[in-house]
C-alpha cells in the first residue's frame, strides 16, 4: 500500500530565508503528487500538483516542488518565505490509476519568525 | 462563488449520541469525501462517493455512516459506536480522476 512520509514535524525559519519541506512516498509506480497548505481551523488549499510532464512544478504563493522518481521524493521549496507562510503543509499521493483516494503525510508545520 | 460548505463549524455532543455533519458543494463535482484529522497526524479517509447513490468505505469507516442522495450533499453521521469521535472533520470534492481535491473549512466535533 502507498504511504507518505514527511520527515520533519516542524520547520522553524527566519523571514526571507529559503525553506525546503521534505516528502517521500513508498511506491515508484505511476503516481500523482500534491502539496496542500492548511491555516489554523481551516480546510486545505492546493499549493501545487504533479500529474505528468516536467518534474519541476510551480505553484501558488511562490512555492515549487520537484518530482524525483528515483528517490521517490516530492520536496517543496520556496526561495524566500514570509510571515504569512506560517501554516501546516501536507504532502499527498494517489495511485496513478485512481486519484480518488489520496494518502496524506502527517504534515509539517512551517514556523516563520521575524 | 463556488465552494464547499461545512456546517456547523463547531459541534458539541454528549457521549452516546449520534451526530450528523453537513457538507454541501455547488462545484458540480461528482466525487465527495470525508476525512478525519487528529493533532499531529495527516488526514485519514472515512468514506468517499464517486457518484450519487454510491459510496465506499475509506480506511477508518467504523463508527461512521454516510448517504449520497443528491450530487451536492454528502452528510456524515458519527454514531455512538465511534470510540474516539472528537476530531476535526473535513469534507472535500473533486471532479474527475486528474483533478485535485477542494476542501471545506471543516467541522470541529467535541464529544464529552
Amino acid at each position: 500500500a502507498q504511504s507518505v512520509t514527511q520527515l520533519d514535524s516542524q520547520v522553524p525559519v527566519f523571514e526571507e530565508a529559503p525553506v525546503e519541506l521534505r516528502c517521500n512516498y513508498s511506491s515508484s509506480v505511476s503516481v500523482y503528487l500534491f502539496w496542500y497548505v492548511q491555516y489554523p481551523n481551516q480546510g486545505l488549499q492546493l499549493l501545487l500538483k504533479y500529474l505528468s510532464g516536467s518534474t519541476l512544478v510551480k505553484g501558488i504563493n511562490g512555492f515549487e516542488a520537484e518530482f524525483n522518481k528515483s528517490q521517490t521524493s516530492f520536496h517543496l521549496r520556496k526561495p524566500s518565505v514570509h510571515i504569512s507562510d506560517t501554516a501546516e503543509y501536507f504532502c499527498a499521493v494517489s495511485d496513478g490509476d485512481s486519484s480518488y483516494k489520496l494518502i496524506f503525510g502527517s504534515g509539517t508545520r512551517l514556523l516563520v519568525r521575524p | 462563488d463556488g465552494g464547499i460548505t461545512q456546517s456547523p463549524k463547531y459541534l458539541f455532543r454528549k457521549e452516546g449520541q449520534n451526530v450528523t455533519l453537513s457538507c454541501e458543494q455547488n462545484l458540480n463535482h461528482d466525487a465527495m469525501y470525508w476525512y478525519r484529522q487528529d493533532p499531529g497526524q495527516g488526514l485519514r479517509l472515512i468514506y468517499y462517493s464517486q457518484i450519487v447513490n454510491d459510496f465506499q468505505k475509506g480506511d477508518i469507516a467504523e463508527g461512521y455512516s454516510v448517504s449520497r442522495e443528491k450530487k451536492e450533499s454528502f452528510p456524515l453521521t458519527v454514531t455512538s459506536a465511534q470510540k474516539n469521535p472528537t476530531a476535526f472533520y473535513l469534507c472535500a470534492s473533486s471532479t474527475n480522476l486528474n483533478s485535485p481535491l477542494h476542501f471545506g473549512n471543516g467541522t470541529r466535533l467535541t464529544v464529552t
